[in-house]
């Protein structure tokens, strides 16, 4: 049983498209976030929630919307792709919030190529 | 701001070599520091942290890191590397106020055979 999976695992999509990301962890864990990783492997924290509730939204443009329906779920939804956005999302979630003391637990990331 | 430094991109060692990375924070109170691994299209995994007490900690896969509060840094050692240690090197720094977890750029590291 995967921990923390994600889907689709690869997204081809045209410039302009919009798409959406799907994560999902069995861990019993409050906290879920989102990261981007970009072509140079550099990781950055897009958002992060608690229990349903947005907690970390980082300088992310207004394009991106996540959505937790529950505790166990959150989606990544991208309107008006453009190349930029072109990267590996990683979902990630852990077990404690309000302090940095979390390991997190990552999905196998989800890459998205825009053309 | 919190923030992390590896100053070493690629790293390359022969097999059975010693190995260590570097790691250097910037952060204004005690810092949580991690040490994750990802491996060709792979998320990443946690080799080891430190919250407190002994500053050398011991994770999986036969490694460790020692944290040095006066240099800012914590640094991954491994006695002696493997051809599968091949992958990329990610130090993370958290704080004690909120679950922003930051990482490093990376090192990659190559192994010779």
């Amino acid at each position: 049983d995967t921990a923390v999976s994600q889907t689709p695992k690869y997204l081809v999509t045209q410039m302009g498209n919009d798409k959406s990301i799907k994560c999902e962890q069995n861990l019993g864990h409050d906290t879920m976030y989102w990261y981007k990783q970009d072509s140079k492997k550099f990781l950055k924290i897009m958002f992060s929630y608690n229990n349903k509730e947005l907690i970390i939204n980082e300088t992310v443009p207004n394009r991106f919307s996540p959505k937790s329906p529950d505790k166990a779920h959150l989606n990544l939804h991208i309107n008006s792709l453009e190349l930029g956005d072109s990267a590996v999302y990683f979902c990630a979630s852990s077990p404690l919030t309000g302090t940095g003391a979390n390991v997190l637990t990552f999905g196998a990331g989800s890459r998205l190529t825009v053309l | 701001a919190q923030s992390v430094t590896q100053p070493d991109i690629h790293i390359t060692v022969s097999e059975g070599a010693s190995l260590e990375l570097r790691c250097n924070y910037s952060y204004g109170a005690t810092p949580y520091l991690f040490w994750y691994v990802q491996s060709p299209g792979q998320g990443l995994q946690l080799l080891l942290k430190y919250f407190s007490g002994d500053t050398l900690v011991q994770g999986i896969k036969g490694f460790e890191a020692e944290f040095k509060r006066s240099q800012s840094s914590f640094n991954l050692r491994k006695p002696s590397v493997h051809w599968s240690d091949a992958a990329e090197y990610f130090c993370a720094v958290g704080g004690n106020r909120d679950d922003k977890i930051i990482f490093g750029k990376g090192t990659r590291l190559h192994i010779l055979p």
